[in-house]
């Protein structure tokens, strides 16, 4: 069946620190691709999503490709902040409406 | 425009009992999908309906269960509670469910089973 798998974390890093969370997946065809992150005591929000191969998703200055030649759709951003502290998890969603999780990553941005 | 909203936020219940947590989706959504959050199964999809009807359904016991009604507004049942059923439990909505539609989550319920 269809998985996600995302870098362990926590990944803790400094303030305008590089960031990149991998993330690769399994699937059968042309699965859409999401990132979405969780801030403490709420709901996953949208960060950004990809439908088909080659595409980038961005926003808030993060960015993913998806790369269909290795099966992966790595998070990005150039220079984090603390307000980017969250758990971050990349999903997948094809055919049926069933978003399969990865296990999330938990940052933290010190300043 | 209002996102989806869940309600209660918080939950206590026991053993044994039941429990119902309702979802209002974003205005002009019709599709609705539960998800439950452990911290030891991470993310699981439970069910979506659409229209009033279940359309895909995940792989949990028959104890929990769902209805949409036609405003799409949506319910989600839990009988005969169990200690493992504690965890946060997330409702999403998207237009009409497409592989390329972002579903839109609300904060959740925590539901604790003492």
């Amino acid at each position: 069946g269809n998985s996600v798998t995302q870098m362990e974390g926590p990944v803790t890093l400094s303030e305008e620190a590089f960031l990149t969370i991998n993330c690769t997946y399994t699937a059968t065809g042309y699965p859409s691709l999401f990132w979405y992150v969780q801030y403490p005591g709420e709901g996953l929000q949208l960060l950004l999503k990809a439908t088909k191969a080659d595409d980038k998703g961005s926003n808030k200055g993060f960015e993913a490709t998806y790369r269909k030649e290795t099966t992966s759709f790595h998070l990005e951003k150039g220079s984090v902040q603390v307000s980017d502290s969250a758990v971050y998890f990349c999903a997948l969603i094809q055919g049926a409406q069933k978003l399969v999780f990865g296990q999330g990553t938990r940052l933290t941005i010190n300043p | 425009k209002a996102g989806v909203t869940q309600t209660p936020r918080y939950l206590i219940k026991t053993r044994g009992q039941q429990v119902t947590l309702s979802c209002s989706p974003i205005s002009g959504h019709r599709s609705v999908s539960w998800y439950q959050q452990t911290p030891g199964q991470g993310l699981q999809f439970l069910f979506e309906y659409f229209s009033e009807t279940q359309r895909n359904k995940g792989n949990f016991p028959g104890r929990f269960s769902g209805r949409q009604f036609s405003n799409s507004r949506s319910e989600m049942n839990v009988s005969t509670l169990e200690l493992g059923d504690s965890a946060l439990y997330l409702c999403a909505s998207s237009l009409v469910g497409g592989a390329d539609q972002p579903q839109h989550f609300g904060d959740g319920t925590r539901l604790s089973i003492l």
